[in-house]
């Protein structure tokens, strides 16, 4: 996971409650993501962006806003935090020389932030 | 999308070889095949990747059926270390835009 941090590492809401979990990548690379892992599950694909100032929605991006003001930093907020939105979040940054475009998929992951949402 | 079937759990000796096996029977012919694997407590792990033709890379072997419906990734020599779970993954060609996640293959090595 050298290069790409996530903060806080542990995170506990209450239910109505906002947050912003962090994620910056020191790799200089230009598309980073967002996934969401419950329990016992696969990831999930919550926002991604493809370069610094775009973003795009993933495949559960509801109750989630995301912001990439700088190539470094890729941010992830909820607004009003539900229980549902319980889970372990792992941002990830692709392989330098790839794009959003290419043909196979190299991303490096995060250590993740497990928030909890009661 | 074209989905993968992997068993699972499975087990293995340390010191012995794996193969993890992965179905995908509606694999397209411009579909990548990918496996990462997640330690406990970590975040997922690039193992290999490939089209067509068998690979190796430092980590995994990947061996792709001549028909591309099913693929197996092989660990040479299993080692505690490699205990984690293992995703089989298609991509589409063109598009890095995400990685699909199943469930995986829960691989645990005895010692």
């Amino acid at each position: 996971n050298a290069g790409v941090t996530q903060t806080p590492k542990f995170q506990v809401l209450k239910t109505g409650q906002s947050m912003t979990l962090q994620c910056a990548q020191d790799m200089n690379h230009n598309s980073m993501y967002w996934y969401r892992q419950d329990p016992g599950m696969g990831l999930r694909l919550i926002y991604y962006s493809a370069s610094e100032g775009t973003t795009d929605k993933g495949e559960v991006p509801n109750g989630y806003n995301v912001s990439r003001l700088n190539k470094r930093e890729f941010s992830l907020r909820l607004e009003s935090a539900a229980p549902s939105q319980t889970s372990v979040y792992f941002c990830a940054v692709l392989l330098p020389g790839l794009t959003v475009y290419s043909s196979y998929n190299e991303q490096f992951f995060g250590p993740g932030t497990r928030l909890t949402v009661l | 999308d074209a989905k993968t079937t992997q068993p699972n759990s499975m087990e293995s000796n340390e010191e012995e070889p794996v193969h993890l096996p992965c179905n995908h029977s509606t694999i397209s012919g411009t579909d990548y095949i990918h496996w990462y694997r997640q330690l406990p407590s970590q975040g997922p792990e690039y193992v290999i990747h490939g089209l067509t033709s068998n690979v190796n890379n430092r980590m995994a072997s990947l061996a792709i059926a001549e028909d591309r419906k099913s693929s197996t990734l092989i660990l040479h020599r299993a080692t505690l270390r490699d205990a984690a779970v293992y995703y089989c993954i298609l991509t589409k060609s063109g598009s890095a835009r995400q990685l699909t996640f199943g469930s995986g293959t829960q691989l645990t090595v005895l010692p």
